[in-house]
């Protein structure tokens, strides 16, 4: 497709549930990205991959925090046991390469994951 | 990674150009300037990137003085839909693969 599409919109969990997202990249982007926003305008890197295969990990809370890119299926981030904490919206990214102008990162329009 | 600092807000009123200015003041060699967007509840938008002098889209402008170490967004006649919250990110050539770090961004709040 054209745009990163990211699914659910809205995700609501109590704590302690599973909570899973969805993201499609733009086709044919070797690069996937996760990021979380939380307060105002922070946001925290999680993880990224090149292809189905982890890139950088540094951002991820490894206890209960997952994510895979497998062909030909959306790419997936998946939190064990959800915390209040964790309520933020989630961000996925893709890009087509590393150089100019295929550096550039599109965002999907995000999943808020609630977190009661 | 070159640290930037930007206004918190701005205001301005429908028509106007506005210009925000970043500063990065420890820029590498190998350092790009990008500037995204981001709407309440949209994720960010890449508006523009750049290396060194002028560069122009048909969303904005960016001037980079030539010793890199600050840039300026320009806006030209803003619209009440331009109000949104700009970021300003410095990263490696190579940001295709590599996390974006966004700082607290510049709040744009454009009046009627």
């Amino acid at each position: 497709g054209e745009e990163v599409a990211q699914t659910p919109k809205h995700l609501v969990r109590g704590e302690g549930q599973k909570a899973k997202l969805y993201c499609a990249p733009i086709k044919g982007h070797s690069y996937v990205f996760w990021y979380q926003q939380v307060l105002k305008n922070e946001f925290k890197f999680l993880i990224s991959f090149q292809n189905e295969n982890v890139f950088d990990e540094t951002g991820m809370p490894k206890e209960r925090f997952s994510a895979k890119c497998l062909p030909n299926s959306p790419c997936s981030l998946e939190i064990q046991a959800t915390k209040l904490e964790d309520s933020a919206v989630y961000f996925c990214a893709s890009s087509q390469s590393v150089l100019p102008p295929g550096n550039i990162q599109y965002f999907g329009a995000g999943t808020r994951l609630s977190v009661l | 990674l070159a640290k930037t600092t930007q206004p918190i807000s701005m205001d301005s009123y429908e028509g106007q150009e506005v210009n925000i200015t970043c500063s990065h003041n420890n820029i590498a060699t190998n350092d790009y300037i990008t500037w995204y967007q981001q709407f309440p509840s949209q994720g960010p938008r890449f508006i523009i990137q750049g290396y060194k002098t002028k560069v122009t889209n048909e969303v904005a402008s960016l001037f980079i003085p030539a010793d890199r170490k600050s840039s300026t967004l320009s806006l030209p006649r803003v619209s009440l839909s331009d109000t949104a919250v700009y970021y300003c990110l410095v990263a490696p050539m190579d940001t295709g693969r590599r996390a974006l770090t966004f700082g607290s961004g510049t709040r744009l709040q454009v009046q009627p």
